[in-house]
């Protein structure tokens, strides 16, 4: 079936600090690939997307690019800030399905 | 826009009792979905809609009923509640590939 792994967290970085959380995915059909962030006490919101290989996804100074090789969509930014605190959510949608597959989420936490 | 929105935020049942978790959506959204999401698991699909009369499960649709009679609404029905039911649960509506969550929604079954 379809899958989505994210790397273990948490993740601790300081300010300014150098970002990447990888996410790697096994699917059925062709995907669309997704980071979601989930700031405390709300709910998700769509970061980036990529719908097909080799694409650039980015966002608020977040990048990802699709990797049909790799099967990787590795979410990266150059320099964190506290703001930036969150559990970040890789996901995929098989092109024409209806679901969203979730990665398990990786939790970071920025510190001054 | 309101967007998503769900009540109640926060919920406590004891076993045994039914409530109704209710989502709504002001973009005319044809697809919506519930997800519940508990930690270190990710957020797993329970049921979902592509429009008005027509509903299908997700991957934990066990202890949970749905029903779509408008593009608006698409309330979550806990028939008697289960301790393994304590979660955060989130509805989604999405428009082509963006998908917009609601705030949540945290149960708690003691």
């Amino acid at each position: 079936g379809d899958s989505v792994t994210q790397m273990e967290g948490p993740v601790t970085l300081s300010e300014e600090a150098f970002l990447t959380i990888n996410c790697t995915y096994t699917a059925t059909g062709y995907p669309s690939l997704f980071w979601y962030v989930q700031y405390p006490g709300e709910g998700l919101q769509l970061l980036l997307k990529a719908t097909k290989a080799d694409d650039k996804g980015s966002n608020k100074g977040f990048e990802a690019t699709y990797r049909k090789e790799t099967t990787s969509f590795h979410l990266e930014k150059g320099s964190v800030q506290v703001s930036d605190s969150a559990v970040y959510f890789c996901a995929l949608r098989i092109q024409g399905a209806q679901k969203l597959v979730f990665g398990q989420g990786t939790r970071l936490t920025i510190n001054p | 826009n309101a967007g998503v929105t769900q009540t109640p935020k926060f919920q406590v049942l004891k076993t045994g009792q039914s409530m109704t978790l209710q989502c709504a959506q002001d973009m005319n959204h044809e697809y919506m979905s519930w997800y519940r999401q508990d930690p270190g698991m990710g957020l797993r699909l329970i049921h979902y809609s592509v429009g008005a009369g027509i509903t299908d499960q997700g991957e934990v649709p066990n202890g949970y009923n749905v029903s779509r009679s408008t593009t608006e609404d698409f309330p979550l029905r806990l028939l008697s509640a289960a301790p393994s039911q304590t979660s955060v649960y989130f509805c989604a509506s999405r428009q082509l590939d963006e998908q917009y969550f609601g705030p949540g929604t945290r149960l708690t079954v003691t």
